[in-house]
């Protein structure tokens, strides 16, 4: 099972929005709407962010959103903030019924 | 609150075994899937494997199958990796995950627990 695509880094502006994408295939993104994005601060375990592509677990601020269009989802942040300089992760179920991530972002705030 | 804390890594070299444990507390452990993430130093995430509430289901990445083994004592609210035959590549920070009720997703983590494979 191949990792999900995501672009190594995006940045942004304090107050900006940016999007980060999350690319696989029909067999993982695209057959499910299980794909759930989670956050990671250096030397922290990951925070789950948005999950079945577009859910928020309580205490997560809504200015992260979720998407997905065919075989790629989307997570944005909107008036970004520096505490959301962090690394980034996609994860979906897959059609063998195992789960598969993404490469990782790192989200730098300028 | 839920609480997710592991143990057992440690230096082993190449071909030896380890065995790490999760100790779960705060929520009722025997109603959730679990899994293992490990993630390679400076790299990225991967999936390793998960267990059924009941455990009667059980999952593998092809690159840890035939060498790890997944397991759990719901009377003692822990979950355990067996890890044999093992590599260099499989050094990295071993966390465990309960998975959402809903599945699909990973909704608490532990601090991980470092494995390291080298001679």
């Amino acid at each position: 099972q191949s990792a999900l695509t995501q672009p190594a880094s995006v940045s942004g502006s304090p107050g900006q929005s940016i999007t980060i994408s999350c690319t696989g295939t029909s067999s993982d993104v695209g057959g499910y709407n299980y794909v759930s994005w989670y956050q990671q601060h250096p030397g922290k375990a990951p925070k789950l962010m948005i999950y079945e592509v577009s859910n928020r677990p309580s205490g997560v601020s809504n200015r992260f959103s979720g998407s997905k269009s065919g075989n790629t989802a989307s997570l944005t942040i909107s008036g970004l903030q520096a505490e959301d300089e962090a690394d980034y992760y996609c994860s979906s179920y897959t059609s063998s019924s195992l789960y598969v991530f993404g490469t990782g972002t790192k989200v730098t705030v300028l | 609150q839920v609480q997710l804390v592991e143990s057992g890594g440690g230096l082993v070299k190449p071909g030896g075994s380890l065995r790490l444990s999760c100790a779960a507390s705060g929520f009722t452990f025997s109603d959730y899937y679990m899994s293992w993430i490990r993630q390679a130093p400076g790299k990225g995430l991967e999936w390793v494997s998960y267990i059924s509430s009941s455990g009667s289901t059980i999952y593998y990445a092809d690159s840890v199958k035939g060498r790890f083994t997944i397991s759990r004592d719901n009377a003692k609210n822990s979950l355990y990796l067996q890890m044999n035959s093992l590599r260099a590549e499989d050094t990295a920070v071993y966390y465990c995950a309960r998975e959402g009720y809903g599945l699909y997703y990973f909704d608490y983590w532990g601090q991980g627990t470092l494995v390291t494979v080298s001679s």
